[in-house]
């Protein structure tokens, strides 16, 4: 099967940076997926690392390490409406299934 | 666009009655699947569905069928609700099963079993 840990819970000011980290053990992998979702709407996509390195979009970054089955998503430039829930997920133990979630990591930004 | 729709948006059931969750999709996607979401536990996989006439188990499968008869739709059913299963559940749909595609997201069905 498969599993993703992240932190609970993250605090930051905003115009801070943070990091959210994501280990995950899979018996098969195929690649690392960030998600965010804001209280009471839906998840919806921020990045995606296949390959080891840093994905850039905007102020949001997202890495990955394969070789320690690692991963992380950093914002910078925090601003109160990043705060939200951050998920990582994978997809399933072979091609072609379902994304598998950690239970998430809840960012609170305050001024 | 509508993307993915869900229905109802809220629902109250009382323990031992049954009931369906419509999900459908307008994006002409193969794979969807159904998640529920419960307070510190993340979002768990219930069933999903990898094209018309083929669906598979999740984590968390036990209480809940699925059917998949077109692209478009993919209902969730609770044969005996009961109050574990009070949760909010969530219908996504993707293009294909690889890495890098994107799920999207309905906007949930807020559930309460009495």
């Amino acid at each position: 099967g498969q599993s993703l840990e992240q932190p609970s819970e993250v605090t930051a000011v905003e115009g801070a940076i943070v990091q959210i980290n994501c280990t995950y053990q899979t018996s098969g992998f195929y690649g690392l997926s960030w998600y965010q979702q804001h209280d009471g709407g839906a998840p919806t996509f921020l990045s995606y690392n296949a390959l080891d390195g840093l994905e850039e979009t905007g102020r949001f970054s997202s890495f990955l390490s394969r070789s320690d089955s690692y991963g992380y998503l950093l914002l910078q430039e925090l601003q109160m409406k990043d705060s939200a829930s951050y998920f990582c997920a994978t997809r399933g133990n072979q091609a072609g299934t379902a994304l598998i979630f950690g239970k998430g990591t809840t960012l609170s930004v305050s001024s | 666009n509508a993307g993915v729709t869900q229905t109802p948006k809220f629902q109250v059931l009382k323990t031992g009655q049954s009931m369906t969750l419509q999900c459908a999709q307008d994006m002409n996607h193969e794979y969807m699947s159904w998640y529920r979401q419960d307070p510190g536990m993340g979002l768990r996989l219930i069933h999903y569905s990898v094209g018309a006439g083929i669906t598979d188990q999740g984590e968390v499968p036990n209480g809940y069928n699925v059917s998949r008869s077109t692209t478009e739709d993919f209902p969730l059913r609770l044969l005996s609700a009961a109050p574990s299963q009070t949760s909010v559940y969530f219908c996504a749909s993707s293009l294909t099963g690889l890495g890098n595609t994107e799920a999207f997201f309905g906007q949930g069905t807020r559930l309460t079993v009495v």
